[in-house]
């Protein structure tokens, strides 16, 4: 099965810029999304197609995807920006989706 | 406005049933891709089930056997029958409206905790 792996923390300091990771086999080939999702709440959609941004979500969020590693990029964080952030691709061998296992993103 | 509202969680001993139903509204469930994700007390989330527009179905191998995902027009709500629990089926369960151009998914239901325990 298609396996996406994440770091599991990534710490930055306000204003600075965040990189997060999502490795997986030929990555590049898929379409990949990203969720943002804060204690108690549910997920919600910051980037999906790779690179587009949902309407509602700030030109900060941005993302690339290829290779074997695809990345979410959040510019002059924000302390409401601390949360899990996700990525997810559908896996058309297996016709499952597949989630990463998330990487808590905190404003030091 | 969109919106998706999960219902029937609930405390069940392992081996029971459990079925349960997501009302959706300002959208068309039959002509959505709509998943069932999950995510356990601490954990990430994981993939549960999905239900294509054209009614055709496919599951985690996790829960292959044991739940089964369906949809009523009408009522335009989303089910999940769960049987067979186990104590590691424990989690908060969230549907989801998907797209089947990207397989993303746009809109969350706010969820619903299921604790299977003795």
């Amino acid at each position: 099965s298609y396996v996406l792996t994440q770091p599991p923390s990534v710490s930055v300091a306000p204003g600075k810029t965040a990189r997060i990771t999502c490795g997986g086999n030929n990555i590049g080939s898929k379409s990949v999304h990203w969720y943002q999702q804060k204690p108690g709440q549910a997920p919600v959609l910051v980037i999906y197609n790779d690179s587009d941004r949902p309407s509602g979500i700030p030109e900060r969020f941005s993302a690339s995807n290829s290779g074997n590693t695809a990345t979410l990029t959040i510019s002059r964080v924000e302390a409401g920006d601390e949360a899990d952030y996700y990525c997810q691709v559908w896996d058309s061998s297996s016709d499952h989706v597949v989630f990463g296992g998330g990487t808590k993103l905190t404003a030091l | 406005e969109v919106q998706l509202v999960e219902t029937g969680g609930g405390l069940i001993q392992p081996g029971g049933s459990l079925r349960l139903s997501c009302a959706a509204s300002g959208f068309t469930v039959s002509r959505n891709y709509m998943s069932w994700v999950r995510q356990a007390p601490g954990k990430g989330l994981e993939w549960v089930s999905v239900i294509y527009s054209d009614g055709s179905t496919n599951y985690a191998d996790s829960v292959k056997g044991r739940f089964t995902i369906s949809r009523d027009s009408p009522k335009n709500t989303l089910y999940l029958q769960m049987n067979s629990l186990r104590v590691e089926d424990t989690a908060v369960y969230y549907c989801a409206r998907g797209s089947s151009t990207w397989y993303d998914f746009d809109y969350w239901g706010q969820g619903t905790l299921v604790t299977v325990s003795s």
